[in-house]
């Protein structure tokens, strides 16, 4: 059984530009969740998405914006890149909602703005 | 809200030692409670997890942890520790209000292994 994929694995953008990061669940999987990696701030949850509808939301600014598919892969954008953006973007997929639920997570996408 | 406080941002300790990572939680409801492991350039794998019931849980690679509700605690433990375990750790906390939060993560703690 394949594991959750994460496309690209490295990508460097400039400030003010802007990226999408795609995330293709273990199958079978609904509920799709992002987070947010840096040495500073740690692991910091962005948002979760099930059947389509985005469940719950981090406290991000409104330039992180994500969506989920019918069959289940997720988008996440970020728009206006800035330097503090740079990060290790990680998807998790679990069965169901809720976080109660293991979550089997993506090896990430290393993302550096310059 | 939930917060999780890891103790120790890095711990040391000599291969075929006792391994203790600490993990305090702040939680209103009851939590549920997860360690995960980290290697260089990948993303999270799941050692254990505590949803109800027993309190001491028995993870993947020897590992285990204790639910200790009067002392806010989930601390890992591992009896022998071998070199392979030289990892980030991070313990996380879930709770269920209606909606279901996504996980809150401490900082994590890096274990790093002696000869």
């Amino acid at each position: 059984k394949a594991g959750v994929t994460q496309t690209p694995r490295y990508l460097i953008k400039t400030r003010g530009q802007q990226v999408t990061l795609s995330c293709s669940p273990i199958s079978g999987h609904r509920s799709v969740s992002w987070y947010q990696q840096t040495p500073g701030q740690g692991l910091q949850f962005l948002f979760e998405y099930f059947s389509e509808t985005q469940r719950n939301k981090g406290n991000f600014p409104g330039r992180f914006s994500g969506r989920q598919f019918s069959n289940s892969r997720s988008e996440m954008n970020v728009s206006t890149l800035e330097l503090g953006d740079s990060a290790l973007y990680l998807c998790a997929s679990s069965l169901a909602a809720g976080m109660n639920t293991e979550a089997f997570f993506g090896q990430g996408t290393r993302l550096t703005v310059v | 809200a939930q917060s999780v406080t890891q103790l120790g941002s890095h711990v040391s300790v000599s291969e075929g030692a006792l391994v203790l990572l600490r993990c305090n939680y702040s939680s209103s409801v009851p939590p549920y409670l997860f360690w995960y492991v980290q290697y260089p350039n990948q993303g999270l794998q799941l050692l254990l997890k505590y949803t109800t019931g027993a309190t001491l849980v028995k993870g993947i690679n020897g590992f285990e942890a204790e639910f200790k509700k009067s002392e806010t605690s989930f601390h890992l433990t591992k009896p022998s520790a071998h070199m392979s375990d030289a990892a980030e750790y991070f313990c996380a906390v879930s709770v269920l209000r209606g909606g279901a939060d996504g996980l809150t993560f401490g900082k994590g703690t890096h274990l790093i292994i002696q000869p």
